[in-house]
């Protein structure tokens, strides 16, 4: 078992709302990736954070946004939310900013957006 | 554009049937290819890294290969634990690609 934890495990919003997602990353690790599995997909790269500082991006609109801590603990912000974005969403933590090293997965929070 | 397929989409095995899944990538300075299994409603669950061309890597009853193209993940006598999907993943630095996976069944 990893030592990557995220909250809440599960969530239901309501479209045109805001929701914050937390991950705590494993004991460590420095980076810190974001991505969104939709039903029956693969993870699609939302972002990436090393050392606080914003390493990467995906294809995703400016209303997907993120913070690294001191800690290395993360969050994800999702502004106006859409029905689209109900998905699995995932936090991976590795232990350098150059992204070849292997990334582990937290058990990930399912987001319902009715 | 970078982009990895995986290939089939679903695969039903007996106990013992051996097979192969696929994963091609045609992604611009690979540094690395990856595999995870992932289980209904959880996180992916590393298995493997290959950074070049020729190398194997084995973890019990799976072993992954890589060339300039593809890689494989073999699976030999598989059990009914082993019932999971298998991704694969490029790496381009600080982006992975992941293909949609293969969904394996193992039969008892």
């Amino acid at each position: 078992e990893t030592g990557v934890t995220q909250s809440p495990t599960h969530l239901i919003k309501t479209r045109g709302q805001q929701v914050t997602l937390r991950c705590s990353s494993q004991s460590g690790h420095n980076t810190v990736s974001w991505y969104q599995q939709a039903l029956g997909q693969g993870p699609q790269f939302i972002f990436q954070y090393y050392r606080e500082e914003e390493n990467g991006r995906g294809n995703f609109p400016p209303r997907f946004s993120g913070l690294q801590f001191p800690n290395y603990s993360s969050e994800l912000n999702v502004n106006a939310l859409e029905l689209d974005d109900s998905a699995l969403y995932l936090c991976a933590s590795s232990n350098t900013g150059k992204g070849d090293a292997e990334a582990f997965f937290g058990q990930g929070t399912r987001l319902t957006v009715v | 554009e970078d982009q990895v397929t995986q290939s089939p989409e679903a695969l039903r095995l007996q106990e013992g049937e051996s097979s192969s899944l696929n994963c091609s990538y045609t992604v611009s300075g690979l540094r690395g290819l990856f595999w995870y299994r992932q289980d209904p409603g959880k996180g992916p669950e590393f298995l493997f890294t290959l950074y070049s061309a020729g190398e194997e890597k084995e973890k019990e009853r799976l072993k992954a290969t890589l060339t300039k193209k593809e890689s494989f993940l073999h699976i030999t006598a598989p059990k009914p634990e082993d019932s999971a999907t298998y991704l694969c993943a490029s790496n381009t630095g600080n982006q992975f690609y992941f293909g949609t996976g293969t969904s394996l069944t193992v039969i008892p």
